[in-house]
């Protein structure tokens, strides 16, 4: 089975930063990516498809790179609404998925 | 816009089942672009994927939970359904319905763009 990995595990950043988020796949997996956020007792959120590619009426200092097995997802500038848990996931060529352990962000 | 619902018992008693099910308003849940999920969150803790279902039918499971699960579909209620057998503490979470979206050129893109609000199933006697 591949397995992912996220580092940090969490974050402590100030409002403006940039702050980067490290998702590793155990093999290679393409492109075959999504991140998501999930804000303290909130439903997840599609933020990021396709490893690069981002969700409709997602703020645009979200952006995800990366392919293969590795990949991050960057917050240009950082905002108090951002406080949330970031969880990266793989898909196989076929609705079969794993998330990652998730990333959590707080503001300094 | 598109809604899901999940509804179920909060409290299953231990080595019994647990059964959820997921309405699907403001959409047909047999449309050739999506499939349907259920995710599960522990107390404190990430996200699992517990497994998809197409409109016809068409199931894909956890390896880790393949043996207790059955993903089922109703397509005359708009509804999908999950059933957990003998449950233990360790199936105590919320329970998350969600459709996935299946797209582009193959092979194809799939990710999870419309969540339900979650129910909480705590597994107790």
């Amino acid at each position: 089975d591949i397995q992912m990995t996220q580092s940090p595990s969490s974050l402590s950043a100030s409002v403006g930063d940039r702050v980067t988020i490290t998702c590793r796949a155990s093999q290679g997996i393409s492109n075959y990516l999504a991140w998501y956020q999930q804000k303290p007792g909130k439903v997840p959120k599609l933020l990021i498809y396709a490893a690069s590619t981002l969700q409709s009426g997602v703020p645009s200092r979200f952006s995800g790179s990366g392919s293969g097995t590795d990949f991050t997802l960057t917050i240009s500038s950082l905002q108090p609404e951002d406080v949330a848990t970031y969880y990266c996931q793989k898909y196989n060529s076929a609705p079969i998925f794993t998330f990652g352990p998730g990333t959590k962000v707080d503001i300094k | 816009q598109l809604q899901l619902q999940e509804s179920g018992p909060g409290l299953v008693k231990p080595s019994e089942t647990l059964s959820l099910t997921c309405t699907v308003s403001g959409g047909s849940i047999s449309s050739s672009s999506y499939y349907w999920g259920w995710i599960r969150q522990p107390p404190g803790k990430g996200l699992e994927w517990i497994g998809s279902i197409y409109y016809s039918g068409s199931t894909y499971y956890n390896p880790s939970l393949k043996s207790r699960v059955t993903i089922s579909v109703d397509t005359s209620k708009n509804q999908f359904s999950l059933k957990l057998s003998s449950v233990t503490a360790a199936d105590t979470a919320v329970y998350y319905c969600a459709r996935v979206y299946c797209g582009g050129d193959p092979p194809y893109y799939y990710y999870m763009d419309v969540w339900g609000k979650g129910t909480t199933v705590t597994v107790s006697s």
